[in-house]
């Protein structure tokens, strides 16, 4: 399989305060994993790209001090949210990849109040 | 650049109606093609997927045929069940000038099978 977690699955938190999401590859090793964000009734956005050991390449438009990814093993990988705000609430996606398989995360919900 | 375009939900069904989900794609190369499904609460699961021009996916009933001359990769099902409703998701992988393989989804379709 390609097992992936999240936690946690919803986050409440108020504005200016920081958020951390863990993305785990449960029966698998992910080389890659990615990071998305969903707003309602639109397509996952991928947000940036990180390679075990490596620093993350965001997309354009996904700033990089404020959504801080770290990729410290090859089955977990973190998503800092830092200083938040109402804008910031969204739902967020994590993916892992080894060479042959994807799996994706069943998602956190943020709200920032 | 590369997009996918997936026709608007919500898609209500009567329980054993025919499912079409319409979805286009833009791309500069040769992309694979997906269909996702997310249940409620849980994550994206991989349905079927087609690598080449002309590949049929196919898993659990659903079908989807990779067509480059129309570029369109529709999802079909001869007979749906209500444990089909879900959020569908069409979707393409090609790699970036880096070497990079990206996913880029389409905006879902909400399928909710009456019983």
């Amino acid at each position: 399989g390609a097992v992936v977690s999240q936690h946690p699955s919803w986050v409440i938190c108020k504005s200016g305060t920081s958020v951390k999401i863990e993305c785990r590859s449960l029966d698998f090793q992910a080389t890659t994993m990615f990071w998305y964000r969903q707003f309602p009734k639109q397509s996952l956005m991928l947000m940036a790209t990180s390679n075990e050991g490596s620093k993350a390449t965001y997309e354009q438009g996904v700033e990089k001090d404020k959504f801080l990814i770290n990729h410290a093993s090859l089955t977990l990988s973190t998503l800092t949210v830092t200083s938040a705000h109402p804008e910031d609430s969204s739902f967020y996606i994590c993916s892992a990849r080894d060479p042959g398989r994807t799996g994706f995360g069943p998602g956190t919900r943020l709200t920032v109040l | 650049g590369n997009s996918v375009t997936q026709m608007e939900g919500p898609v209500t069904l009567s329980e054993e109606a025919f499912l079409t989900i319409n979805c286009t794609y833009t791309a500069t190369g040769y992309p694979s093609l997906f269909w996702y499904v997310q249940y409620p609460g849980e994550g994206l699961q991989l349905l079927l997927k087609a690598t080449k021009a002309d590949d049929k996916g196919s898993n659990k009933g659903f079908e989807a045929t990779y067509r480059k001359e129309t570029t369109s990769f529709h999802l079909e099902k001869g007979s749906v069940q209500v444990s089909d409703s879900a959020v569908y998701f069409c979707a393409l992988s090609d790699r970036n000038t880096s070497g990079t393989y990206k996913y880029i989804f389409g905006t879902g379709t909400r399928l909710k099978v009456l019983a």
